[in-house]
């Protein structure tokens, strides 16, 4: 049974429609959640970590909130630059390695 | 900038020879540090975690003696593929713990292709 389940696979959006992504998480105990954007080619961009349910974090035009069993990653009015692979990825309290979801393509359209 | 950095960027290696892949943590030092390999429209799968001046713990069905791992100093840790097989093509991307903050902190991947 995966362990980090992110949705949707794909989402394709207008410039300036805002959406949010999922990341629903089965673990024993977190120690924390992070969100990656990765381009094509390249490897994983830091964005957030989120510790405790309740927790939020922004930057810019993301914003990602926790609760007990997922995670959103809200998007305000996105721009095409914006378009990207945004991966979540898990991490227990037994270790640091992070176990990562499948992502979501983000394709932002002018 | 980069906090990260991996060497080479790209690959291209015969079949049969061994191909060393290096990842930096810069401005900090990484006592932890992980190896992931992603294979196209995947997300990544973790190796190993590499640990300074220790020896790396592998995940279930990684095989070790295939690919070594050596973390010999607080900024540098490097992968090597052993007697390397098309099926081993593939990206590989290293990622750096920064110990205040929790931070992991990802290279820019390197992108093997056996021939």
């Amino acid at each position: 049974e995966d362990q980090v389940t992110q949705s949707p696979e794909a989402l394709r959006l207008q410039e300036g429609e805002s959406s949010s992504l999922n990341c629903s998480y089965t673990v024993s105990g977190l120690r924390g959640l992070f969100w990656y954007r990765q381009d094509p080619g390249k490897g994983p961009e830091f964005l957030f970590t989120l510790y405790s349910a309740g927790e939020e974090k922004e930057k810019e035009r993301l914003k990602a909130t926790l609760t007990k069993k997922e995670s959103f990653l809200h998007i305000t009015a996105p721009k095409p630059e914006d378009s990207a692979t945004y991966l979540c990825a898990v991490q227990e309290h037994s270790g640091y390695a992070l176990n990562f979801g499948k992502g979501t393509s983000l394709l932002v359209t002018p | 900038g980069a906090v990260v950095s991996q060497h080479p960027s790209w690959v291209i290696c015969k079949s049969g020879t061994s191909v060393k892949i290096e990842c930096r943590s810069l401005d900090f030092q990484a006592t932890t540090m992980f190896w992931y390999r992603q294979f196209p429209k995947q997300s990544l799968m973790l190796m190993a975690t590499s640990n300074e001046g220790s020896k790396a713990t592998y995940e279930q069905g990684v095989e070790k003696d295939k690919f070594l791992i050596n973390h010999a100093s607080l900024t540098l840790s490097t992968l090597t593929v052993t007697s390397a097989h098309p099926e081993d093509s593939s990206f590989y991307i290293c990622s750096a713990r920064l110990v205040s903050g929790n931070t992991i902190y990802f290279g820019e991947g390197s992108w093997l292709t056996v021939v």
